[in-house]
């Protein structure tokens, strides 16, 4: 059972315009959320979190809101550009039962950005 | 050299060889994690180490074994893969404790 769902496999925005990518989690234990991205044949790079205890953080064209109630967070991309076409991870970190931090991945969902 | 680096970047290997994946990172950072990305999968995480020492292992096959001869290397050694074993292979790192991690540029493994 996913823990951390990204429903959309992709997307597609005109360059310019606001990205919005979406992500669902089920363990209301997370306590901490994390944004990655992913260019082919290289790594997950970290982009944006946010914790539990707030519910918007913003980073230059890049702002995450978490609904804790709703237990759903988002990305917003404004503008988009054609360089943030990548792969978008949320990940949901929270402690196990023994104690242990352990990170959560969604399958993620990839952007193109169109010019 | 900075941040987490992987070598090789690409690998091909038939079912009866041995090879290895190795990881470096040179952040001062003290856990170091193995990840599995396959198609159509969420990141699996394979194994991790915190100060050298194996703290998780998530039902991996014992044909991946691990080893961290410190906290600046990890390795993966590879021995009578199945064809499902290929896929992109990420090292990670952070220090313990931290919510996030950094990741290696990851070996794309091929199995035949």
């Amino acid at each position: 059972d996913q823990q951390v769902k990204q429903n959309s496999p992709s997307l597609s925005v005109q360059e310019g315009r606001i990205s919005i990518l979406n992500c669902d989690y089920t363990n209301s234990m997370f306590d901490y959320f994390l944004w990655y991205k992913k260019y082919p044949a290289e790594g997950p790079t970290f982009l944006i979190s946010i914790s539990s205890i707030k519910d918007k953080n913003e980073d230059g064209r890049f702002t995450v809101f978490l609904n804790k109630s709703a237990k759903h967070l988002s990305l917003h991309i404004v503008p988009s550009q054609p360089g943030d076409s990548a792969v978008y991870f949320c990940a949901a970190s929270g402690l196990n039962a023994g104690n242990n931090r352990k990170l959560i991945w969604g399958l993620g969902t990839s952007l193109a950005v169109n010019p | 050299e900075t941040g987490v680096t992987q070598t090789p970047r690409h690998l091909v290997m038939g079912m009866t060889n041995k090879k290895s994946l190795k990881c470096e990172q040179h952040l001062g950072h003290n856990a170091m994690y193995w990840y599995k990305q396959s198609a159509k999968k969420p990141l699996e995480l394979m194994f991790v180490y915190n100060f050298k020492e194996q703290t998780e292992n998530n039902s991996v096959p014992s044909r991946f074994s691990p080893e961290c001869p410190n906290s600046s290397h990890l390795f993966l050694h590879l021995h009578t893969l199945q064809p499902e074993d290929s896929a992109l292979y990420l090292c990670a790192s952070s220090q313990v404790g931290d919510r996030g991690y950094t990741f290696g540029s990851g070996t794309r493994l091929t199995v035949v």
